[in-house]
């Protein structure tokens, strides 16, 4: 069935480094991919998409790149802060009414 | 607020119980989804509605889940004969129809703990 892998579960970056997730997905008819973070305690909010059309989006420090012949989509942040951290969770859509969801990636940013 | 909300947003139930929830979405849209967050996992879709009209529904779901959309503005999610494992987060979220994919408004969700 419809899968979203992403990794790495756990990522500790300094401030002002980089920050990478990475996630691949299973259904070849997916065509939307969100991004969403979530702080401890508080709901998902959306930071960031892209449309199978795109490769590369970008917003202020966040980007996410999309390979759709490997089924593979990553998250950029640049010069992290660390109001950053939270946990992120990419996500897939085929167009119709399901968004599959990664398990996550907690990032600690350290000051 | 202008946002999702959701009802209670703590419910403590021993096993066996009946629970009930509540979504308001934001009142211009007409898609809302219910999804079901445990500890370290992304959210895990349950079901959709649009209008009233509920389109889809997770194999995941057994019978003693039931999801209603009456008049096509708040929902309501009800779990019958509750047990342990139904222990979770449950996040409601909406969003407009249209041509393209159009971003999900999360709720703060109802945390259900079953004794």
């Amino acid at each position: 069935g419809e899968n979203v892998e992403q990794h790495p579960s756990t990522l500790s970056v300094q401030e002002g480094d980089s920050a990478v997730i990475k996630c691949t997905y299973s259904d070849s008819a997916s065509n939307y991919f969100p991004w969403y973070k979530q702080e401890l305690g508080k709901r998902p909010q959306l930071i960031i998409d892209i449309r199978s059309n795109v490769g590369e989006k970008k917003d202020q420090r966040i980007a996410v790149t999309l390979n759709k012949t490997a089924k593979h989509f990553s998250l950029h942040i640049t010069e992290t802060q660390p109001e950053d951290s939270a946990v992120y969770f990419c996500a897939s859509n085929t167009g119709g009414f399901k968004t599959i969801f990664g398990a996550g990636t907690r990032l600690f940013v350290k000051a | 607020d202008t946002g999702v909300s959701q009802n209670p947003r703590h419910k403590i139930t021993k096993r066996g119980q009946n629970v009930t929830f509540r979504c308001d979405p934001i009142s211009e849209h007409n898609r809302l989804y219910w999804y079901r967050q445990t500890l370290g996992q992304g959210p895990e879709f349950l079901t959709y509605f649009q209008n009233e009209a509920q389109l889809e529904k997770s194999r995941l779901l057994s019978d003693r889940f039931s999801a209603e959309r009456p008049k096509g503005s708040f929902s309501t999610l009800e779990i019958q004969r509750t047990e342990q494992g139904d222990s979770a987060m449950y996040l409601c979220a909406s969003s407009l129809r249209g041509p393209s994919y159009n971003e999900q408004f999360f709720g703060p969700g109802t945390r259900l703990t079953v004794l």
